[in-house]
């Protein structure tokens, strides 16, 4: 069965600083793998997605993501954090034979002035 | 273009009793996802519908139920509420049913008192 782990359940960074939020997946094969992102009282936006090629994946406002085979990670990755950065994100892993999506709990992310 | 609408926003219902959240999908999408979220918790998958069929199914029991239209849209039913249903409903839609970039409604908040 797929899961994913998010270990940070809590992570704080000033505005301008980079960011890193971890995830762990376990699927047997090669996974397709999302980041998505919540705020408050809003819906899930994807922020970027990896299905194949190129481990590192470019994403909208300014994301960006490694797919780690060896460390069964992919890990969300911000060079400088905007203050609207402040949100829930979610890691997710999609099987290749199913048209579903197992997530992790998420990493709420706070931002200092 | 209009993304994925879900009503109502707001729902509270009392233990025992039914209640029917409904999904629009995005235009030009055939599938439909629903997912809950409790408290606290990353989205959970309940089932999948496409061509009018249930497709997918997690591991929700059989008081969950839905029902995809000819237009796509959908709904999901609870009967026997119980007080653990207190959650966020989100539906996603995608175009195809093992198409995985799908885009999430703003979600249904349901209380059960």
């Amino acid at each position: 069965a797929q899961s994913v782990t998010q270990p940070d359940i809590h992570i704080t960074v000033s505005e301008g600083a980079s960011l890193e939020l971890r995830c762990n997946y376990s699927y047997g094969a090669t996974p397709y793998l999302f980041w998505y992102v919540q705020s408050p009282g809003q819906g899930l936006q994807l922020l970027l997605k990896y299905f194949s090629g190129d481990t590192l994946v470019q994403g909208i406002k300014g994301f960006e993501a490694e797919f780690k085979r060896s460390q069964s990670s992919f890990n969300l990755r911000k060079p400088s954090v905007h203050w609207s950065d402040a949100a829930e994100y979610f890691c997710a892993v999609g099987a290749t034979n199913a048209g579903k999506s197992t997530f992790g709990d998420g990493t709420t992310l706070t931002v200092k002035p | 273009d209009a993304g994925v609408t879900q009503s109502p926003t707001h729902l509270i219902k009392t233990r025992g009793q039914q209640v029917t959240l409904r999904c629009s999908p995005k235009s030009g999408h055939d599938t439909v996802s629903w997912y809950q979220q409790a408290l606290g918790q990353g989205p959970q998958f309940i089932f999948q519908y496409y061509e009018e069929e249930e497709r997918q199914r997690g591991n929700f029991p059989d008081r969950f139920s839905g029902h995809q239209f000819p237009n796509y849209s959908s709904e999901l039913n609870v009967n026997a509420l119980l007080l653990g249903d207190s959650a966020l409903y989100l539906c996603a839609s995608s175009l195809g049913q093992w198409k995985y970039e799908q885009y999430f409604g703003p979600g249904t908040r349901l209380t059960v008192t």
